[in-house]
């Protein structure tokens, strides 16, 4: 059972649009800034957004993040086939002491 | 380019040690934190510890504490996450990853290509 809660899946057609949500609570996500990786099939995770909602650079702005309360919400514009892949958030847990993770989303392109 | 190259995939026994390596290349080894998470077959990340490299602080999960062991050596830019005595349910992918750690603001910027750690008998 992770911290932090996603959705398992989420699918749309290329070229619309789809949110992935992060559930946490006020010891994370309210107080702590939020990060979302990229894992491709057979791939190392890759940092999609820091910071509630910067990209680094290299990462399209069809990615974007935000955050309000205890949540926060990954978008993804204009979907390709290539963004097929799982989607995890993050973000430190001061009453854990730890980083947490979400259980992660898969994102299937229809 | 920063660049973090793991070892390669290793196969053990239950009870026997191991100790796997990543090394960094293309930044001031030394001024960043270095991180593993493990990632268990078919499931998610999970935040294992850290270490700063420049005076081997050592942090580690709850959840992982007394499990494993993270060192460093600064020598030669590298990091390691060790077993003193593997089990069955140690078999996953191991990363590691630069951490940036800011009040409120960790994240990993960095990736390694991922070690497979199996132990079967």
């Amino acid at each position: 059972q992770s911290v932090l809660t996603q959705p398992p899946s989420v699918s749309a057609a290329p070229g619309q649009k789809v949110t992935i949500s992060c559930s946490g609570s006020s010891s994370n996500i309210e107080n702590n800034y939020v990060s979302w990786y990229q894992q491709l099939p057979g791939t190392a995770p890759k940092l999609l957004i820091y910071d509630n909602n910067k990209r680094p650079s290299g990462i399209p702005d069809r990615f974007s993040g935000s955050k309000s309360g205890t949540s926060a919400t990954l978008g993804i514009t204009g979907l390709q086939t290539g963004d097929e892949a799982d989607y995890y958030c993050g973000t430190w847990d001061s009453s854990l002491s730890a980083l947490v993770f979400g259980g992660g989303t898969k994102l299937t392109v229809l | 380019e920063v660049q973090l190259v793991q070892s390669g995939a290793e196969v053990k026994k239950p009870g026997e040690s191991l100790k796997i390596s990543c090394k960094g290349s293309g930044y001031s080894f030394t001024s960043y934190w270095i991180g593993w998470v493990r990632q268990m077959p078919g499931k998610g990340l999970e935040w294992m510890g850290i270490i700063y490299p420049g005076d081997s602080d050592t942090r580690y999960s709850p959840s992982f504490q007394g499990q494993v062991t993270i060192s460093a050596d600064k020598s030669i830019s590298t990091a390691y996450l060790q077993w003193s005595s593997l089990k069955a349910s140690d078999t996953a992918m191991y990363y590691c990853a630069r951490q940036i750690a800011a009040a409120g603001g960790d994240f990993f910027d960095y990736w390694g290509q991922g070690t497979l750690v199996t132990v079967s008998s």
